[in-house]
C-alpha cells in the first residue's frame, strides 16, 4: 500500500524537551516537505527536501531540525528552542519540483 | 517574495449558487499554481493545477498572469464542496530550491 505515513497521529510533550516527528514514504519521491497548520494560518513551510542528504530552510525554521539520510524518510525535530510547539504539522512528498504534493494525516503535537 | 492571499477565510454560499474563491500571488517568475482541498478528517488532497486545465468535480480555474490571479469557480455549488481550500504556488529555480508555498486557506460553507 503505497503513501505518505507519519506517526505518531497525537503526541504529548513537556516544555523543554525535544521531539521528533516521524515522516516516512514508499513512493519513491525525491522531495519532501514539512508544514505547520494553525487555524487561521493555513500551512506555513518549515522545511523542506529535493534531494538526499540536502534540505532548505522555509518560512519559520527556527526551533526544528530535520534530517534526510534516506530518500524515503524526513523526520523533524521540534526542539526546546520553539517558542510555541503546540500545532498541527504536515508531511508531504511529491516526484519532482512543481509537482503535486501528496500529504500524510498530520502528527497532532501538544506541549504540556 | 513568494506569497499567495486568498482573502476570504470564510465563504458561504447556498446549494445550486455559484462559488468562486479567490487566490492571488506574487511571483517574479512562471510559477505552477494548484488548488488543494480538504474535507472534514481526511487528507489535504490536490483538487486541480492549472497545467492540466481540467475540470475536477466540477470546478474550473483559470491562470490570470497579467492580474496575477488563480481563481476557483464551480456554476452550481453542492454540498459535498464544503470543505477547506487552499491556494499553492510553486516556484523558485529548479532543483534544490523549488518548493511549495500555500494560502491561508477558505472554508467553503454550501447552505441547504
Amino acid at each position: 500500500d503505497g503513501g505518505i505515513t507519519q506517526s505518531p497521529k497525537y503526541l504529548f510533550r513537556k516544555e523543554g524537551q525535544n521531539v521528533t516527528l516521524s515522516c516516512e514514504q514508499n513512493l519513491n519521491h525525491d522531495a519532501m516537505y514539512w508544514y505547520r497548520q494553525d487555524p487561521g494560518q493555513g500551512l506555513r513551510l518549515i522545511y523542506y527536501s529535493q534531494i538526499v542528504n540536502d534540505f532548505q530552510k522555509g518560512d519559520i525554521a527556527e526551533g526544528y531540525s530535520v534530517s534526510r539520510e534516506k530518500k524515503e524518510s524526513f523526520p523533524l525535530t521540534v526542539t526546546s528552542a520553539q517558542k510555541n510547539p503546540t500545532a498541527f504539522y504536515l508531511c508531504a512528498s511529491s516526484i519532482q519540483d512543481r509537482a503535486e504534493a501528496f500529504f500524510g494525516q498530520g502528527t497532532r503535537l501538544t506541549v504540556v | 517574495a513568494q506569497r499567495v492571499t486568498q482573502p476570504e477565510k470564510l465563504l458561504s454560499v447556498f446549494k445550486g449558487a455559484p462559488v468562486e474563491l479567490k487566490c492571488n500571488y506574487s511571483y517574479s517568475g512562471s510559477p505552477e499554481l494548484f488548488w488543494y482541498v480538504q474535507y472534514s478528517r481526511q487528507r489535504l488532497q490536490l483538487l486541480l493545477r492549472h497545467i492540466s486545465r481540467e475540470s475536477i468535480k466540477g470546478f474550473t480555474a483559470d491562470l490570470n498572469k497579467g492580474e496575477t490571479s488563480f481563481h476557483l469557480k464551480k456554476p452550481f455549488a453542492q454540498e459535498e464542496d464544503s470543505a477547506m481550500y487552499y491556494c499553492a504556488l510553486s516556484g523558485g529555480p529548479r532543483g534544490r530550491d523549488d518548493k511549495i508555498i500555500f494560502g491561508k486557506g477558505t472554508r467553503l460553507h454550501i447552505l441547504p
